[in-house]
């Protein structure tokens, strides 16, 4: 069966230092992976999707980018968090075809303090 | 442009009470639909889907859903709540017409369960 792990689970972190937020998936290959972010009384937000090793497409403007190293490990990254950074970030995978439903990881609490 | 609406942001309801959900998309093809299900502090599980044939779709936990294409709805229902349905409930839909897996998340309902 397929699995998705994302780490650490909270975290909080200084303005201006940097990030990183890892999401890797088990038991399937090729799967396209996203980045979600979750404000607080919000819906969810994608913020990245990949399709693909080195593939990434941004949804949003904003102070966070994303890399994907191997095909099923997703990065999300930031050089300087600002305050507006803080929220709930969800890993999420789905089979390469198209109309499928996406798994969701557990998530990170990010607090920029 | 797609979009998904729950018009209700907070709903309490007893417990062995009967429960609905609202939702309504705003979609240029057959939409795929989906709700998701949120504990606090947790992912997304999700409840079930639609993609087409019946309208009315079972899911997990006891939820089912109805598709009304005449009203753009895609209400979840459950005949008897259980306090542990407490959570965070949301509607989707997707993938746009020629866009991958980019699920449209509504703002979510926050169910709260009485006993």
């Amino acid at each position: 069966s397929q699995t998705i792990h994302q780490w650490p689970a909270t975290l909080v972190q200084p303005v201006g230092s940097p990030l990183s937020l890892e999401c890797t998936v088990e038991g399937t290959s090729n799967p396209n992976l996203y980045w979600y972010r979750q404000a607080a009384g919000r819906g969810l937000q994608l913020l990245f999707y990949s399709v693909g090793i080195g593939q990434i497409s941004s949804e949003v403007p904003q102070n966070l980018s994303a890399s994907r190293p191997q095909d099923r490990q997703f990065i999300l990254s930031s050089k300087k968090l600002l305050l507006s950074d803080s929220g709930f970030y969800l890993c999420a995978w789905s089979r390469r075809e198209v109309n499928t439903e996406a798994f969701f990881g557990q998530g990170t609490r990010l607090t920029v303090v | 442009a797609q979009s998904v609406t729950q018009p209700d942001i907070h709903i309490t309801v007893s417990e062995g009470a009967s429960l609905e959900l609202r939702c309504n998309y705003s979609y240029g093809a057959t939409p795929y639909l989906f709700w998701y299900v949120q504990s606090p502090g947790q992912g997304l599980q999700l409840l079930l889907k639609y993609f087409s044939g019946d309208t009315l779709v079972q899911g997990i936990k006891g939820f089912e859903a109805e598709f009304k294409r005449s009203q753009s709805s895609f209400n979840l229902r459950k005949p008897s709540v259980h306090w542990s349905d407490a959570a965070e409930y949301f509607c989707a839909v997707g993938p746009p017409p020629g866009g991958y897996n980019k699920l449209i998340f509504g703002a979510g309902t926050r169910l709260a369960v009485h006993p």
